[in-house]
């Protein structure tokens, strides 16, 4: 059964530190794909990045990067210079293959930036 | 572009009431996604649609009922609403370009069920 798993179930980081968010992954399919999401306090859902399992480079979207290692099944989240707004919940999620893009979702890490 | 839109914000139900939520999108999407979050165990994905008419199943789908009449719109509906319901209900959607990956999320549906 596929499966998303992030270990840290909270993290602190000093602001402009760098950041690294866990998130491990478990599936058979060939084609899928990983995202992160930030949930703030307000509670909506907001898309920060994207990483295709045939992508042979790693996805970065501004101060995000994704540390893809394929053979280890990992998908990590690097924020670098963290900002007091970066403090969020932060989810990992696979794209099932096939036609119904489904999303299955890590139980997610709350990040705290302190000043 | 209002985006992914949901009604109501807020609902507070008793034990065996019955409501239904919806969800409005206004970007052509195909596919559109109802999930569940809950503390500590992430969003769960009740039911989807992969185009007008359809629906289909997901991870958490009883004690609900969903329908895609329109391509625009996606409701979800609770028959005898139960403690156990009391959750965020987060609308997602998706179009089916592949050059567009991410799903779309709503503002999420805060309800409680006494």
């Amino acid at each position: 059964a596929q499966k998303i798993t992030q270990t840290q179930p909270g993290m602190f980081v000093q602001e402009k530190e760098a950041v690294t968010l866990d998130c491990t992954y478990d599936t058979s399919d060939p084609s899928y794909g990983l995202f992160w999401y930030k949930q703030p306090s307000s509670g909506e859902m907001i898309f920060l990045i994207y990483q295709g399992s045939y992508d042979q480079q790693n996805a970065t979207e501004g101060r995000y990067s994704l540390n893809f290692q394929k053979a280890r099944k990992s998908a990590n989240l690097v924020i670098s210079a963290s900002q007091l707004g970066d403090s969020a919940m932060y989810f990992c999620a696979m794209r099932e293959g096939g036609a119904t893009n489904k999303l299955i979702f890590g139980t997610g890490t709350l990040l705290a930036v302190q000043p | 572009n209002a985006g992914v839109t949901q009604t109501p914000k807020f609902r507070v139900l008793k034990t065996g009431q019955s409501m239904t939520l919806l969800c409005a999108q206004d970007m052509n999407h195909e596919y559109m996604y109802w999930y569940r979050q809950d503390p500590g165990m992430g969003l769960r994905l009740i039911h989807y649609s992969v185009g007008e008419g359809t629906t289909a199943k997901g991870e958490v789908p009883d004690g609900y009922n969903v329908s895609r009449l329109k391509k625009q719109n996606f409701l979800l509906g609770l028959e005898s609403a139960a403690p156990s319901q009391t959750s965020v209900y987060f609308c997602a959607s998706r179009s089916d370009s592949f050059s567009y990956n991410e799903q779309f999320f709503g503002p999420g549906t805060r309800l409680t069920v006494l």
